[in-house]
């Protein structure tokens, strides 16, 4: 099973949807999240943390339930600009250190 | 915020040669570097952990002969892909971090074509 599974999309909606990402992990111990957003053939950039409490940015909001191992990230008022895939991370304690683990991501497109 | 950046962006070479990327830390000292390998439509896969001065740290499956790290200095890491091969094209991107191990910025990425 892997670390991080998210869903496999595409996404494809109106301008204006509201639409709903979902992501698992299976390592108990995960000590930090996180929704990074990648554009075709760029680097990944830092969407938002993710609370245990559930957090906001303008029309993004972010959700993690411990319990369930699950995180979610939710667009409302979807733009164009906001096509892209979306990484759900995780952090994963190694013994040697701690590791970002990403999720292999899910596509969103927006359409006019 | 925190600027890396690789070199080159992009580069082509012939199977059997080998390969420099570069990655720098350019306003920060980078405790830390990462590379990463994405195929096309996969997820970032972490190739190896450095820190500055010391061996690097490789992950399951990936060859340490073949993906040469040298993290000589604080703002400085370079990936030698040698001996390349058509399989070894991809896109490499690298991480820096500093003291927060919470916090990663990456660089633009390098996308490598071996023919």
């Amino acid at each position: 099973r892997k670390e991080v599974e998210q869903d496999p999309g595409p996404f494809n909606v109106p301008e204006g949807a509201t639409v709903a990402f979902n992501c698992t992990y299976s390592n108990s111990a995960s000590q930090s999240f996180f929704w990074y957003r990648q554009d075709c053939r760029k680097e990944p950039k830092l969407l938002m943390s993710v609370y245990s409490s559930g957090n906001e940015d303008g029309r993004f909001t972010a959700q993690l339930n411990r319990a369930s191992q699950y995180i979610s990230l939710l667009i409302r008022d979807s733009k164009l600009s906001d096509s892209a895939t979306y990484l759900c991370v995780v952090i994963i304690k190694r013994n040697y250190g701690q590791n970002f683990v990403f999720g292999p991501g899910t596509r969103l497109s927006v359409l006019p | 915020g925190a600027v890396v950046s690789q070199h080159p962006s992009r580069v082509i070479c012939k199977s059997g040669t080998s390969v420099k990327i570069e990655c720098r830390s350019l306003d920060f000292q980078a405790t830390t570097m990462f590379w990463y390998r994405q195929f096309p439509k996969q997820s970032l896969m972490l190739m190896a952990t450095s820190n500055e001065g010391s061996k690097a740290t490789y992950e399951q499956g990936v060859e340490k002969d073949k993906f040469l790290i040298n993290h000589a200095s604080l703002t400085l890491s370079t990936l030698t892909v040698t001996s390349a091969h058509p399989e070894d094209s991809s896109f490499y991107i690298c991480s820096a971090r500093d003291r927060d191990p919470y916090e990663q910025y990456f660089g633009p990425g390098t996308r490598l074509t071996v023919t």
